[in-house]
């Protein structure tokens, strides 16, 4: 049972376009987290949430945990070819220490 | 440079073979973790090590064994090796407040 559902799959858009990537579950999170990867490498982590109703900026991306912390959603204001890669979500179910990885976006941003 | 370091980078073996991944975790983390990614796939969790001692267990195969050693590195043990077990294999440490994860490169895995 996949607890965390990414949509969309895919997105493929042109530079200067803006995005939303989505993530879903049934499951209440003490926390979640982004994390990019490109090609052939490791996730990288972009952010934490940890509030319901939190929203965190870095730079054009923004992250908003939802109220009930169930669900979160990625903003890519005027996409760059940098942006390119696979977008994880992942939380963090309270009183373990096992984070739980979404089913990924892949983002491929064109110049 | 997440600090986590694996090796080897690149591994290509032969159906029936025994592998040996390694990790060592960032300086202080005491949490390490295996995950699997096959081809165009999310991150299948495989185990957790705490200090030595197992902590949690995800989808991992009979065939496949880890452990963390007193110096706090691990190794995944694969055996048995299937064509469909060829994938990158990734180890992440963690320590931060709220469990955030940090990669290691990987390990891609061809089995022919």
């Amino acid at each position: 049972t996949q607890l965390l559902e990414q949509s969309p799959q895919f997105l493929s858009i042109q530079e200067g376009e803006n995005l939303t990537v989505y993530c879903n579950s049934s499951s209440v999170f003490s926390s979640l987290q982004w994390y990019r990867q490109e090609p052939g490498e490791g996730p990288v982590l972009l952010v934490t949430v940890v509030t319901g109703g939190e929203v965190k900026k870095l730079k054009r991306l923004t992250f908003q945990f939802g109220d009930a912390r169930k669900d979160s959603s990625l903003h890519i204001t005027a996409a760059q070819t940098g942006d390119t890669g696979l977008y994880l979500c992942a939380g963090s179910l309270y009183n373990t220490d096992k984070l739980i990885f979404g089913t990924g976006t892949r983002l491929q941003v064109f110049p | 440079d997440s600090g986590v370091t694996q090796t080897p980078k690149h591994l290509i073996t032969a159906t029936g073979q025994r592998v040996t991944l390694r990790c060592s975790p960032r300086s202080g983390d005491l949490s390490v973790y295996w995950y699997q990614q096959s081809l165009d796939q999310g991150l299948q969790f495989l185990i957790q090590y705490y200090n030595g001692e197992e902590r949690a267990k995800g989808n991992i195969l009979e065939r496949f064994s880890a452990q963390q050693f007193p110096d706090l590195h691990s190794e995944l043990n694969l055996s048995s090796l299937e064509l469909g077990d060829s994938a990158l294999y990734f180890c992440a440490s963690s320590g931060g407040a709220y469990n955030e994860q940090f990669f290691g490169p990987g390990t891609r895995l061809t089995v022919l």
